[in-house]
């Protein structure tokens, strides 16, 4: 069984451009989880997908960050503008849909880096 | 609101010696807690979690974590310490309905 795979593994942009994320869950988990974690700080979480819905963005940090999930499968996460504190390393997770308390598989996660 | 703790940055042991991570936590309710690692180059990988039960929780690779409710803590251990357990560690707790608050990790260090 595949697990989390995230593209791209590294992204370097100027400040000002746009970049794209993008997270592909383990296949038939319903929950998507977007976390970041910022040099040497805790990891953050950004925003949770159940199926193609928002269940909870409270994390996402402003505007300019876009998350969708079309059709409940892969998810994409779009800064724009990228501003220098938007570097840091960003990590997908999925759930299976029994049980708030099981374990979430994380992928290996995307460093963006804002020049 | 909920909040995990490491308060180490960095834990130093000699290989074959037993390890501790510390971690405390502060949450309203019951609480849900996990230990992740990550090695060099990879996601996040789930070693434990205590939901309910025996307050001494085992996990993958020979880790351990005990759960001291009175102390609110939940330290990873394990009895003796290999070269490959060198990672980052990170404490979390289940916040809101399955989002993880994380500590700010531990990096473990184990020598020859």
């Amino acid at each position: 069984e595949a697990g989390v795979t995230q593209f791209p593994s590294h992204s370097v942009i100027e400040k000002g451009q746009t970049v794209t994320l993008r997270c592909d869950p383990i296949s038939g988990h319903d929950n998507l989880y977007w976390y970041r974690r910022v040099m040497g700080k805790e990891i953050k979480f950004l925003l949770h997908f159940v199926k193609e819905s928002k269940q909870d963005e409270s994390g996402m940090p402003n505007n300019r960050f876009l998350a969708e999930r079309t059709g409940g499968t892969y998810s994409t996460l779009k800064v724009q503008p990228a501003e220098l504190e938007d570097s840091g390393v960003y990590f997908c997770a999925s759930r299976g849909s029994v049980g708030r308390d099981n374990e979430q598989f994380f992928g290996p996660g995307t460093r963006l880096t804002v020049l | 609101a909920q909040s995990v703790a490491q308060p180490e940055d960095q834990v130093n042991v000699a290989e074959g010696n037993p390890l501790t991570v510390k971690c405390t936590y502060s949450v309203s309710g019951n609480p849900y807690l996990f230990w992740y690692v990550q090695y060099p180059n990879r996601g996040l990988q789930f070693l434990l979690k205590y939901i309910t039960g025996d307050n001494l929780v085992k996990g993958s690779y020979g880790f351990e974590a005990e759960f001291n409710k009175s102390q609110t803590s939940f330290h990873l251990k394990k009895p003796s310490a290999l070269v490959s357990d060198s990672a980052l560690y990170f404490c979390a707790v289940i916040s809101g309905y399955s989002t993880l608050t994380f500590g700010k990790g531990t990096m473990l260090l184990v020598s020859p």
